[in-house]
């Protein structure tokens, strides 16, 4: 069954506005959370590491004020693109790691796609 | 730097076997792993290396060489259903990030 959960599978919206997406670890615990970006026939691109109970670390070039990202509990990590333009219409994914082996699982992710 | 590699596209007829390759270089080394993902859907896991040699999962079998940075997925028994991109993914021994190649686009034909 599914370890993490990621919510919503999709999202249309205008210009201008922000979207949340949610990222679950299911009956585990996740200090840690990642959050990736895929555009169409490309691999799978690292935004951030989310850090529960801390700031997010984000990778070169990914805008922190405009993917915010929120690790309030050791379950939930979110992802909030603020003031969306088309150009962030993308699949949104993220993962976590259950102990022992830490595999990054990942949720089913999230097709933004900004009018 | 980090550098993954494996083929763009590969294709197979059904019943058959097709080994998948992926070499990397990266500054640090904590595993590699193989994942499957069907057009618009998220990657599933499909196996994890840590050590140098063969880890078998049914039809799914994935081997590493740690000295020559090298790791194949081998699929044995073909079936449609295994139509997929295929992802190596390397994770960073000092910052545990996983690094992806672009993965194999594998088209499976009757």
């Amino acid at each position: 069954g599914a370890v993490v959960s990621q919510h919503p599978s999709r999202v249309i919206c205008k210009s201008g506005t922000s979207v949340k997406i949610e990222c679950r670890s299911l009956d585990f615990q996740a200090t840690t959370m990642f959050w990736y970006r895929q555009f169409p026939k490309q691999s799978l691109m690292l935004m951030a590491t989310s850090n529960e109970g801390s700031k997010a670390t984000y990778e070169q070039g990914v805008e922190k004020d405009k993917f915010l990202i929120n690790h309030a509990s050791l379950t939930l990590s979110t992802l909030t693109v603020t003031s969306a333009h088309p150009e962030d219409s993308s699949f949104y994914i993220c993962s976590a790691s259950p102990p022992p082996k830490n595999i990054q699982y990942f949720g089913a992710g999230t097709r933004l796609s900004v009018l | 730097g980090q550098n993954i590699d494996q083929p763009t596209e590969m294709t197979a007829t059904e019943g058959a076997i097709v080994q998948i390759n992926c070499t990397y270089q990266t500054s640090g080394f904590n595993g590699l792993f193989w994942y499957q993902q069907h057009a618009g859907e998220a990657p599933t896991f499909l196996s994890y290396n840590v050590l140098d040699g063969l880890e078998e999962k049914g039809r799914f079998s994935s081997f590493l060489s740690r000295s020559k940075g090298y790791s194949y997925l081998l699929l044995k028994e073909l079936q449609m259903k295994d139509s997929a991109s295929y992802l190596c993914a390397v994770r960073d021994g000092n910052t545990d990030k996983l690094i992806f190649g672009t993965g194999t686009r594998l088209q499976v034909f009757p």
